[in-house]
């Protein structure tokens, strides 16, 4: 079975100490992981798509990592604007997005 | 470029009625996808529509059904709707099945009392 585990649930961070979440998953034939951002209320924006190991992307103080069985998104030098849930998601073969249940970051000033 | 957009944002309704969520893709996309999320919780997959079929559904019970339009926009239906089913729900939208990555919406939120 298709499993996503993002560690840890919550994160506080003092503004610019850098840190990572991890995403760890089980798939069948992984197409893509994907990464989100979620603020309250709202729905999640696209981050970044990663399809093999070895691979990076960045995004402004964002970058994220894969290898065969987790991805990191590091973050540098933090602003309290990046507070937000962050999610990853895999597909695997020709199915659906499968989702982790995220890691809650806050960025203290 | 107009994104996914949801309606109604907001939606109350009382324990064992019915009801209707919409979705408008981005323009070009065919598949819609759905999703619940409850106070708290991940997001778990629902429904999953392209080309006006249903390609995939999620581990919910009967009573979450939808459909695809020819236009590719969908709808969310909700039936004998019980407290559990206060959530947000998110659709998202994707170029094709085989172009994978998926755009939200803003979500509805469903408050049922």
């Amino acid at each position: 079975e298709d499993q996503v585990t993002q560690s840890p649930e919550a994160l506080r961070l003092q503004e610019g100490e850098s840190s990572s979440l991890n995403c760890s998953y089980t798939v069948s034939g992984l197409r893509g992981l994907f990464w989100y951002r979620q603020d309250p209320g709202k729905g999640p924006e696209f981050l970044f798509t990663l399809y093999s190991a070895g691979e990076e992307k960045e995004k402004e103080r964002l970058k994220a990592t894969l290898t065969k069985k987790e991805s990191f998104l590091h973050i540098t030098a933090p602003k309290p604007e990046d507070s937000a849930t962050y999610l990853c998601a895999v597909q695997a073969g020709a199915n659906n997005l499968f989702f982790g249940t995220g890691t809650r970051l806050t960025v203290i000033p | 470029e107009a994104g996914v957009t949801q309606s109604p944002t907001h939606l109350i309704k009382t324990r064992g009625q019915q009801a209707t969520l919409r979705c408008s893709p981005i323009s070009g996309h065919t598949s819609v996808y759905w999703y619940q999320q409850a106070l708290g919780l991940g997001l778990q997959f629902l429904l999953w529509y392209d080309e006006g079929e249903e390609r995939n559904r999620g581990n919910f019970p009967p009573r979450f059904s939808g459909r695809q339009f020819p236009n590719y926009s969908s709808e969310l239906n909700v039936n004998a709707l019980e407290l559990e089913d206060s959530a947000l729900y998110l659709c998202a939208s994707s170029l094709s099945p085989a172009s994978p990555e998926a755009f939200f919406g803003q979500g509805t939120r469903l408050t049922v009392v």
